[in-house]
């Protein structure tokens, strides 16, 4: 159980395009998601919150306009990078809490980013 | 500002060996302290430790959350080479949100 999907696994895209990425809670409702993303050798950077329904928090220094999140559903968040460039290149990881009374995130695969 | 520290940050270590990695934090309003370990791709779920002194265990691994020294440790004992990983330590603060260590990297050579 417990079981959290990322589409797509990877992906290649030209400088200037968006993409964007879903995350999905398979066999739980997850109330919260997060989006972190994971430059090579460093730890994992939380760069938004989002909860069903109501508008994501950002972390300092991510720009919302950029990364647009959206939570529509309880199983279902996605991840838009807009106006991608080859800086916004990376592993992006989704991870989704079943509900407020439990502290344990069930992480996604990961979608590879490339921007060429 | 919120500190997550792991030591050491690398380590190669024979099959058989006893490995201890080290978590020390520096947070407000802790909650908890989890345990992740990565390996290709994204982390997958050991450990969440809210109370002192009551060690968890899974198999060879096991953690101990120290509230006092604000630390914890993970161990693996007999490792075996599918134990080379990343570890990752993370904290929960009273915000929910987790800040990460910058993990241990372990390598386990047959």
């Amino acid at each position: 159980g417990a079981v959290v999907s990322q589409h797509p696994s990877w992906v290649i895209c030209k400088s200037g395009t968006s993409v964007k990425i879903e995350c999905r809670s398979l066999d739980f409702q997850a109330t919260t998601m997060f989006w972190y993303r994971q430059f090579p050798k460093q730890s994992l950077m939380l760069m938004a919150t989002s909860n069903e329904g109501s508008k994501a928090t950002y972390e300092q220094g991510v720009e919302k306009d950029k990364f647009l999140i959206n939570h529509a559903s309880l199983t279902l968040s996605t991840l838009t990078v807009t106006s991608a460039h080859p800086e916004d290149s990376s592993f992006y990881i989704c991870s989704a809490r079943p509900g407020q009374d439990t502290d344990t995130q069930y992480f996604g695969p990961g979608t590879r980013l490339t921007v060429l | 500002e919120d500190k997550v520290v792991q030591s050491p940050l690398s380590l190669v270590v024979h099959e058989g060996d006893t490995v201890t990695l080290n978590c020390s934090y520096e947070v407000t309003n802790f909650r908890s302290l989890l345990w992740y370990k990565q390996e290709k791709k994204a982390p997958t779920f050991l450990f969440m430790l809210t109370s002192s002194g009551i060690e968890k265990k899974s198999g060879r691994l096991s953690s101990i959350l120290d509230k006092k020294e604000l630390s914890s440790i993970l161990n693996i004992t007999a490792t075996q080479t599918g134990d080379s990983a990343i570890y990752l330590c993370a904290v929960k603060k009273g915000n929910n949100r987790l800040a990460f260590g910058k993990g241990n990297q372990v390598v386990v050579i047959p």
